[in-house]
């Protein structure tokens, strides 16, 4: 069982360099998220979208981009790379409803230098 | 908004004793559930049990149960005959129904280390 599914697991960026980190589940989830994990601060939110066409800012989108053509894949894009995003990125899907477990891929470690 | 709230950033345990690690959270939602996450050193997230807000009996998964009290909005962990294994990251978290339930709120995580 794939799951979701993450790539690439480590990449470094020089700054101002863009980027795109892959998602891609395969349960035929409605939800799907990226988050950033930063020491000391738990999981932000960036973006989130609760279907194919449709997706929205959580709580630090500034500097990144997503879109969701299929229920499948929720890419994220950095458009100009920069020292402050440097972190972990989570991405996860789940079914809608409160009750629902998200499930998580194995993140990514970025580092801008 | 929602909030989670951890307040230990680490705690200790001895191997095959208990610990209990403490979450707060708040909202003005009545119907939500609350998530305990484990994060090992391999980065996985990987859920340990969830708690409908409705249900007044507290959640158990074999040696993990939670400690749910509504009214004061608290939701904490207690890891019985602790193990090696245990020791990992462990978040908090809320998810309700207003302003979408496809947001997962979680708290800043409490380091767990179990020692032998």
């Amino acid at each position: 069982n794939a799951g979701v599914t993450q790539t690439p697991k480590f990449q470094v960026l020089k700054t101002g360099q863009s980027m795109t980190l892959q998602c891609a589940q395969d349960m035929n989830h409605e939800y799907m998220s990226w988050y950033r994990q930063d020491p000391g601060m738990g999981l932000r939110l960036i973006h989130y979208s609760v279907g194919a066409g449709i997706t929205d800012q959580g709580e630090v989108p500034n500097g990144y981009n997503v879109s969701r053509s299929t229920t499948e894949d929720f890419p994220l894009r950095l458009l100009s790379a920069a020292p402050s995003q440097t972190s972990v990125y989570f991405c996860a899907s789940s079914y809608g409803g409160p009750h629902s477990e998200a499930f998580f891929g194995q993140g990514t470690r970025l580092t801008v230098v | 908004a929602q909030t989670v709230t951890q307040s230990q950033p680490e705690m200790s345990v001895q191997e095959a004793e208990t610990v209990t690690l403490s979450c707060t959270y708040d909202t003005s939602e009545s119907d939500y559930y609350l998530f305990w996450y484990k994060q090992p050193p391999s980065r996985q997230m990987i859920l340990v049990i969830r708690q409908e807000a409705y249900k007044q009996q507290n959640a158990t998964e074999n040696r993990f149960s939670v400690n749910f009290q509504k009214a004061a909005k608290s939701f904490s962990l207690k890891i019985s005959d602790s193990q090696l294994g245990d020791a990992a990251m462990y978040f908090c978290a809320f998810r309700g129904r207003q302003g979408g339930s496809e947001k997962l709120v979680f708290g800043k995580g409490t380091k767990l280390t179990v020692n032998p």
